[in-house]
């Protein structure tokens, strides 16, 4: 089992639709959830990070967190073409140590907005 | 002030060359990781760095693979005896207190590396 795991994709949905992307961990000790956006030939760019159980909104984007199940998904309402891109899920454990910090991702979801 | 920033953006070598990436954190973050982006396999961890020693370097692939930080600020990583499996986008991360539950890493641009 991978330590992250996104829904495979691609994903593709209308312009204006919700988009939404899943990612589950196989690590209890993980603490810190992260969405980065890569558009193709671009570094990651961090979108949302939520850290506690339940939805964190910003603009038109939820992240939400549900430890018990261990998962996190990103929601994006009102889909725009400029969203078309790659979504990575990353997890990070805050356990101290040597790894703290290390950031362990998920193989991402294309997202794709058609107009 | 200025992000993360990567040298070379393209680095074309010939298998078995010694090649140099090279790392300029955001100032003042203490933490600088490296990773690694390849085909079929995502995101990989390399290397982390606190200051300039290196408590992690469990994802560096093999020996030919080094990094070094200097100065607390600018980190090289260096690939020995290059192999055509080594070829992939290497981007560098920096964050200012990796040890809180929202320590955000920044990532630079990378360095795209195609091994001949």
């Amino acid at each position: 089992q991978k330590e992250v795991e996104q829904n495979s994709g691609p994903l593709s949905v209308p312009e204006g639709a919700i988009a939404s992307l899943n990612c589950t961990y196989s690590d209890r000790g993980s603490q810190s959830f992260f969405w980065y956006r890569q558009y193709s030939g671009k570094s990651p760019e961090l979108i949302m990070s939520i850290y506690s159980n339940g939805d964190k909104e910003d603009g038109r984007f939820t992240a939400q967190l549900n430890k018990a199940s261990q998962y996190v998904s990103l929601l994006i309402r009102d889909s725009q073409p400029s969203d078309s891109a790659t979504y990575l899920c990353a997890v990070k454990i805050n356990a101290g140590g040597t790894s703290y910090g290390k950031l362990t991702f998920g193989q991402g979801t294309i997202l794709t907005v058609h107009p | 002030g200025a992000g993360v920033s990567q040298s070379p953006s393209n680095k074309v070598t010939e298998k078995g060359k010694d090649v140099e990436l090279r790392c300029d954190p955001i100032s003042g973050h203490t933490a600088l990781y490296w990773y690694r982006q390849s085909l079929g396999q995502g995101l990989e961890f390399l290397i982390y760095f606190q200051g300039n020693s290196a408590p992690d370097k469990s994802g560096l692939p093999s020996d030919r693979f080094s990094a070094e930080r200097t100065g607390g600020s600018v980190s090289t990583l260096t690939i020995q005896r290059t192999q055509q499996e080594d070829s992939a986008v290497y981007l560098c991360a920096s964050s200012l207190r990796p040890e809180l539950v929202g320590g955000t890493q920044y990532f630079g641009p990378g360095t795209r590396l195609t091994v001949l």
